[in-house]
């Protein structure tokens, strides 16, 4: 079975660019949210999804956004990028909150 | 808002010693728990999990009780490996208002040593 797969691994852009990364769920699982990991704000809950509506978001300014596709795939997006977003990004996947998250390896995102 | 807080560490121990990562949780109700572990270089992998007050979550060693009296769900293991050496978080339900996500806590780095 496969598991969580996000693309790319790596990334570097420069600042005031926009990046968009995808995340491809475990098949059967609707519920797709996505993460940012920092090593001062530590994990940060970005956004989470279920068949292609938003239903839940942190606080995050409006630059970074999301959308998830029918086949449950989902991308995020972060606009005007600045230094702080340097982060792993992380997107988990799930049929339900209490069954728990698989999540994926991450993007690892550098912005100079 | 709901939130999670826990020792950060790192918590260094020897191969065998038992381990005690302390977590205590603030949230409206009886939210389900959980805690998740992230070995170097990947993301993070479902530990174990209590959805109602008073249950025990194990897996590989490792247990937590749900405590509503004192608000925690702390980690133990009572014989650590070298191969336990990770970053755990402790996390609950987002408090959003919307129906899926996760709190995390800042994490704790084990360190295990042979």
């Amino acid at each position: 079975k496969a598991g969580v797969t996000q693309t790319p691994r790596y990334l570097i852009k420069t600042r005031g660019q926009q990046v968009t990364l995808s995340c491809s769920p475990i098949s059967g699982h609707r519920s797709v949210s996505w993460y940012q990991q920092t090593p001062g704000q530590g994990l940060q809950f970005l956004f989470e999804y279920f068949s292609e509506t938003q239903r839940n978001k942190g606080n995050f300014p409006g630059r970074f956004s999301g959308r998830q596709f029918s086949n449950s795939r989902s991308e995020m997006n972060v606009s005007t990028l600045e230094l702080g977003d340097s982060a792993l990004y992380l997107c988990a996947s799930s049929t339900g909150l209490n069954y728990g998250y698989t999540f994926g390896s991450g993007t690892r995102l550098t912005v100079v | 808002g709901d939130s999670v807080t826990q020792m950060e560490g790192p918590v260094t121990l020897s191969e065998e010693a038992f381990l005690t990562i302390n977590c205590t949780y603030t949230a409206t109700g009886y939210p389900s728990l959980f805690w998740y572990v992230q070995y170097p270089g990947e993301g993070l992998q479902l530990l174990l999990k209590a959805t109602k007050a008073d249950d025990k979550g194990s897996n590989k060693g490792f247990e937590a009780t749900y405590r509503k009296e004192t608000t925690s769900f702390h980690l133990e293991k009572g014989s650590v490996q070298v191969s336990d050496s990770a970053v755990y978080f402790c996390a609950l339900p987002y408090s959003g208002g919307g129906a899926d996500g996760l709190t995390f806590g800042k994490g704790t780095h084990l360190i295990i040593q042979p």
